[in-house]
């Protein structure tokens, strides 16, 4: 079945720097691809999705690009700030009545000031 | 701005019980969602309800049932706890499939 793998489970960044969290899928009919963030003792919260017709994706801070070929997809923070610490889980899905969705097992990401 | 609430927030519960989870959105959300997650682990989908009269088994459905009793509820069973399945069990809610979802605070099951 479908395998999401998120490639660094913690990671460590100065303040001010950028953060990279990898991701890799295996399913092909994978379209969709959202991004959760959970701060200690929180539930999860939405912070960036991109779809399959799309190959680049920017809010503020959040870059999140996608290599269908190699069915692997990334998240960019920027300009790293100590509240963006947490643990952030990239997810994929299907659709069009074969619904699927599959999670990372999260990557805590620590901003040192 | 909508909220999600789960009862209870602790369930404790002793192996072999029937144990049920509650969930209520105010968002008018067509879609819901139960998800089980370990510790230190991803989310694992348990059953998703796309519209108020459907219901959909994920891929951990196996010794759960569910039901969405009105567009904004849907509940979780656990039919027979096992102590392997303590974790967190998280509501969430969505205006459709394939869209950014809203979660609840969680209901952490233990079973002893």
């Amino acid at each position: 079945g479908e395998k999401v793998e998120q490639h660094e489970s913690t990671l460590s960044v100065r303040e001010g720097d950028s953060a990279v969290i990898n991701c890799t899928y295996t399913d092909t009919a994978s379209s969709y691809f959202p991004w959760y963030k959970q701060e200690a003792g929180k539930s999860l919260h939405f912070v960036i999705d991109i779809r399959s017709n799309v190959d680049r994706k920017q809010s503020q801070r959040l870059i999140v690009l996608l290599d269908k070929k190699a069915k692997r997809f990334s998240l960019h923070i920027t300009a790293t700030q100590p509240e963006d610490s947490a643990i952030y889980f990239c997810a994929a899905s299907t659709g069009n009545s074969n619904n699927r969705i599959f999670f990372g097992d999260g990557t805590q990401l620590v901003v040192k000031p | 701005g909508g909220i999600i609430t789960q009862t209870p927030k602790f369930l404790i519960g002793q192996e072999g019980q029937k144990l049920t989870l509650k969930c209520q959105q105010n968002f008018n959300h067509d879609t819901m969602y139960w998800y089980r997650q370990d510790s230190g682990k991803g989310l694992r989908l348990i059953y998703y309800s796309i519209t108020e009269n459907d219901l959909q088994k994920g891929d951990l459905s196996e010794g759960y049932d569910a039901s969405r009793e009105k567009k904004s509820s849907f509940s979780l069973t656990v039919t027979s706890a096992q102590k392997n399945e303590m974790a967190v069990f998280l509501c969430a809610s969505s205006i459709g499939w394939g869209y950014e979802q809203y979660f609840g605070p969680g209901t952490r099951l233990t079973v002893l």
